[in-house]
């Protein structure tokens, strides 16, 4: 079945280690995003992607880092340099960034200890 | 800014009610948009796209009016299964982007 995936599900990190969380999708979509969504707040933008090797800052990239070396994949690292990286990370794609909707992965629960 | 605001609530309605859903966005260079679900700790899913001449699914209507820059959402007849927060969302475009902005969510509880 075609889909997107996140793993892992939950994550734990230590302050001040980076951690990477990754997004794998086999629906050929050109475009990929991550958002970061927090309690009672609605999902924020922190980069995306519309092709192989092309990747934009959103509203929230500070203290993130992507790349995306494969169409299939769109890794997020978050690094030391995020001050508070607990938050629920989703993860989408979509054909094209014009005018259609984004599926999402299952999202990966960041907690940081 | 780019902005879309959603009613906050909650909404708790009883079974087999009709509810209605408002969002006004801010950009006017928008192109698309989308209402999606998003259940307790899940993902959202796309529950219908709205077009400009107003679409219906089974239960659930959606429409457009980009003179006002709002957007709806109608459930009729509710279900327990409907129980979830329902997120407005706005595709942009300009300047080579094309941006999915997100509403915070209505948050609907059907009661028994």
């Amino acid at each position: 079945d075609g889909g997107i995936t996140q793993s892992p599900k939950y994550l734990f990190r230590k302050e001040g280690q980076n951690v990477t969380l990754s997004c794998e999708q086999n629906l050929n979509h050109d475009a990929m995003y991550w958002y970061r969504q927090d309690p009672g707040q609605g999902l924020r933008l922190i980069y995306y992607s519309q092709i192989v090797n092309d990747f934009q800052k959103g509203d929230i990239a500070e203290g993130y880092s992507v790349s995306r070396e494969k169409k299939e994949s769109f890794p997020l690292t978050v690094t030391s340099a995020q001050k508070n990286p607990t938050a629920f990370y989703l993860c989408a794609s979509s054909i094209g960034v014009r005018n259609l909707e984004a599926f999402f992965g299952q999202g990966t629960r960041l907690t940081v200890v | 800014r780019k902005e879309v605001e959603q009613d906050p609530g909650p909404f708790n309605v009883p079974e087999g009610a009709t509810v209605a859903f408002n969002c006004t966005y801010s950009n006017s260079a928008s192109q698309s948009f989308f209402w999606y679900r998003q259940d307790c700790r899940k993902e959202p899913k796309l529950l219908m796209s709205v077009y400009s001449s107003g679409n219906e699914d089974g239960r659930f209507t959606a429409q457009l009016n980009r003179a006002s820059q709002y957007i709806s959402l109608l459930i009729r007849d509710s279900k327990l299964s409907d129980s979830a927060t329902y997120l407005c969302v706005v595709r942009y475009s300009g300047a080579g982007s094309y941006q999915l902005t997100f509403g915070k969510g209505t948050k609907l509880s059907v009661i028994p």
